[in-house]
């Protein structure tokens, strides 16, 4: 799968809009963008995906650059349950159903109250 | 609906001795993906079954295996464990048609070698 790159952490206050980028200028053309985050303690949690049109769902939106080679998570009004490490994956959606997401290092999203 | 399972949540085991995990996945899920995930090397994909078959595999070394049942519940199993296996191994179920789907993870279980 194709590399992305992401901050280390970045750090918002709550119930402001946070705006988590991420990198990945070698996509493919079959190449899905997806976002999981990870909270404290827990297995990680799906979050949105998309491949060239910005997607949006009850817990954020994802706005994907005309070339696509990067791609923005918005949490419109972080709250404290919201802190996390947010991964940014793309998965090849080319040559059958073989799964297994490569993790970069993320990004620690940290709320200040 | 139920989540994925995994058993056990904790386990200490000494270096040397072989473990095994359990996963039980969401019903009618029958894809059944494994990670570790350490301070150090992040999350790592370690393999991949479904109906039975492993379709996909990390870089981990041979010590690393799994099953997969025809419930579609999987096991892995670690021989002569060494102490950078102390991890957290955490599966993740998904329908498992094609990689747009969402991948749901347990809680993981907690290893411990020393």
């Amino acid at each position: 799968d194709a590399k992305t790159t992401q901050p280390n952490s970045m750090e918002s206050n709550e119930e402001e809009p946070v705006h988590l980028p991420c990198n990945h200028s070698t996509i493919s053309g079959t190449d899905y963008i997806h976002w999981y985050r990870q909270l404290p303690s827990q297995g990680p949690e799906y979050v949105i995906h998309g491949l060239t049109s910005n997607v949006n769902n009850r817990m954020a939106s994802l706005a994907i650059a005309e070339d696509r080679k990067s791609s923005t998570l918005i949490l419109h009004r972080a709250t404290l349950r919201d802190a996390a490490v947010y991964y940014c994956i793309l998965r090849d959606n080319s040559g059958g159903g073989a799964d297994g997401l490569t993790f970069g290092k993320g990004t620690h999203l940290i709320i200040q109250p | 609906k139920a989540g994925v399972t995994q058993t056990p949540r904790y386990l200490i085991k000494t270096r040397g001795q072989q473990v095994t995990l359990s996963c039980s996945p969401i019903s009618g899920h029958r894809s059944v993906s494994w990670y570790q995930q350490t301070p150090g090397q992040g999350l790592q994909f370690l393999f991949e079954y479904f109906s039975e078959t492993q379709r996909n595999k990390g870089n981990f070394p041979g010590r690393f295996s799994g099953r997969q049942f025809s419930n579609s519940r999987s096991e892995m199993n670690v021989s002569t464990l060494e102490l950078g296996d102390s991890a957290l191994y955490l599966c993740a179920s998904s329908l498992g048609a094609g990689k747009t789907g969402e991948l749901f993870f347990g809680e993981g279980s907690r290893l411990t070698v020393l």
